[in-house]
């Protein structure tokens, strides 16, 4: 079964510090994979997306890697603000005819000033 | 900026009713999809739509679903008799080529 994975499901940071967040998938033959900013109560902001053929992505501070071999994505924030406080999710896109994205359960992060 | 909009923000019903969820995709888009989030859980897909037709459905989405674009800018979710299950965060997305979905604010449903 393809499931997507999400550690920590809760982080904590003081402002200023860089930041990893972490997403795993089960199934390595993924097509692509997305990064989601959910603010509570609010829908889905689409941070970055990285193809699998890609091994990084970079949008301003945020930094998004992919290993498929490995089976892992990794989230990089850097100079972390409060305003970055929000749930994070990764979402996956898995080849052939498929459209949907199978999502993580998300990382709560909560950037103390 | 270009965006997806749905309509109510949030809606309350009674088990047993219809409610119809309104979306207004963006502009140009070919792909549109609906998925829900339950509260506590994981997003989940629900039904792909392109070219007029369903081209993907999840388990989810039974008889009880249809979809609809009756013109060409609106796209609805309608259930046809709520369950107290089907109450969640229903998300409206859409892509045109490129392969980044973008999502609603989504509707609040609540079955009471």
């Amino acid at each position: 079964k393809q499931e997507v994975t999400q550690i920590p499901a809760a982080l904590s940071v003081p402002e200023g510090e860089n930041l990893v967040l972490n997403c795993s998938f089960t199934d390595s033959a993924i097509y692509n994979l997305q990064w989601f900013r959910q603010d509570p109560g609010k829908g889905l902001t689409s941070l970055l997306l990285i193809q699998s053929s890609q091994r990084e992505q970079t949008s301003g501070r945020l930094n998004a890697s992919l290993d498929k071999s490995s089976g892992r994505s990794t989230l990089y924030i850097a100079a972390s603000q409060p305003g970055d406080s929000a749930t994070y999710l990764c979402a996956v896109k898995y080849g052939g005819a498929t459209n949907k994205l199978i999502f993580g359960t998300g990382t709560l992060l909560a950037v103390q000033p | 900026e270009p965006e997806v909009t749905q309509t109510p923000s949030h809606q309350v019903t009674q088990m047993g009713q219809e409610v119809i969820l309104r979306c207004v995709p963006i502009s140009n888009h070919l792909y549109f999809y609906w998925y829900r989030q339950i509260l506590g859980q994981k997003v989940e897909f629900l039904v792909s739509f392109y070219n007029n037709e369903i081209s993907e459905k999840s388990e989810i989405f039974d008889d009880q679903f249809s979809v609809e674009r009756p013109d060409g800018s609106n796209f609805t979710l309608k259930i046809r008799s709520t369950k107290l299950e089907d109450s969640a965060m229903y998300f409206c997305a859409s892509r045109l080529i490129t392969d980044t979905q973008y999502f609603g604010p989504g509707t609040r449903l609540t079955v009471l």
